[in-house]
Parts: C-alpha cells; structure tokens; sequence
C-alpha cells in the first residue's frame, strides 16, 4: 500500500517540550515538505529536503528542526522556542511536478 | 514574494447549480498551479494541475483555467453535489523554495441538498 504515512494523528505537548511528528513515504520521492495550517489559513512551508541529508528553511523555519537521513523518513521536531505550535501539520512529497499530501498530525499545546 | 489569492472565502449553492471559485497571484512566473481539495481535518487531495505552459485541465465535472499573464486561474464545477462540499486550495510552483507550493486560503464550499 504506497503513500505517506503522518503520525500520530493528534498530538498533544505541555509547553516547554519537544516533540517530534513522523512523516514516511514509500513512493520513492525524492522532495520532501512540511507545511504548517492554522484555522482559515493556508499552508504555510516550515522546512523542504530535495535529497537526503539535505534540507532548507521555508517561510517560517523558527522553532522547527528537522533531518533527512533516510530518503523514506523526514521527521519535523517542533521545539520549545516555538511560539504558538498548535496547527495542523501537513507532509508531502513530490517526484518533481506535484505534491502528494499525508494526512496530517494535529498538535495541541496544552 | 508570491502571494495567492482565492475569492470568495466562503460559498453555499444549492444542489446542481454550476459555480466558478478563483484565485489570483501576484507573480507570473510560476512553475505551475494545482487546485486541491480538503476535507475537514484531513490532507490534501489534488484534483488538477495546470502546467505553466497549459490554458486548462479538465476531469470530470470540474475544469480548472490558467491565465498565467493576468495572474489568474478558475476552477469550474459543474452540477455540483452535497459531496462536493469541502476546502478548495488554489497553490503556484515557483521555481525556488525547492518547488515548494505557495497557498491561498482556500474557498470553503457548501452545496446544499
């Protein structure tokens, strides 16, 4: 069964912590992304990988961490110096034209 | 930077009626445009992508323009259904950012039945 797998679906984080979100695919992609979405907003770019063990900054980076060791895996690591972290977290990976999408982690910061 | 634009924000139509959405960008030069869709609470599904170099793309019901030197791109739904009701995102490519996707905030639709 091919596609991109988010987990865990919700997620939950006292303040003050790290937390990680998983983001795997098995379609042999090569570019990978992090978007974040907020209620009535659109995607916003956190982080992109065009191969791995490389990665660049998107729009709003700050806070965010992330590695690309493994083609399949993009791990988005939300840290403690983030602001306001509750968003829906969306993956995708592209074989170059488009973007195929997860289903997303929701984080709440309680 | 490259901002998307989607009017109207928010649209209920009766069932069968046919409906227009649009989105417009400030910078013509992009890669492509993509309109997807989205369900509450969950991903992305693309339903057209418009290369650069294309006018239009159709799949069933829906049929998506480009007019990539006014900056401006519409989505046209035919018939429409109660289960069409859901998030329309209108996204560019442009070239840098890794190919990255630039986002409008999206129409949100209601057909009712």
């Amino acid at each position: 069964d091919g596609g991109i797998t988010q987990s865990p679906k919700y997620l939950f984080r006292k303040e003050g912590q790290n937390v990680t979100l998983s983001c795997e695919q098995n379609l042999n992609h090569d570019a990978m992304y992090w978007y974040r979405q907020d209620p009535g907003q659109g995607l916003r770019l956190i982080y992109y990988s065009q191969i791995v063990n490389d990665f660049q900054k998107g729009d709003i980076a700050e806070g965010y961490s992330v590695s690309r060791e493994k083609k399949e895996s993009f791990p988005l690591t939300v840290t403690s110096a983030q602001k306001n972290p509750t968003a829906f977290y969306l993956c995708a990976s592209s074989p170059g034209n488009t973007q195929y999408f997860g289903p997303g982690t929701r984080l709440t910061v309680l | 930077k490259q901002e998307v634009t989607q009017i109207p924000a928010a649209l209920s139509v009766p069932e069968g009626e046919n409906l227009v959405l649009n989105c417009s960008f400030t910078d013509s030069a992009i890669y492509n445009l993509q309109w997807f869709r989205q369900d509450p609470g969950k991903g992305l599904t693309s339903l057209l992508l418009i290369q650069s170099s294309q006018r239009e793309q159709t799949s069933g019901r829906l049929n998506a323009s480009l007019d990539k030197s006014s900056g401006r791109s519409t989505l046209y739904i035919a018939a429409s259904q109660p289960g069409d009701s859901a998030t329309y995102l209108c996204a560019v490519t442009v070239s840098n950012s890794g190919y990255a996707l630039n986002f409008g905030k999206g129409t949100s639709l209601l057909v009712t039945p």
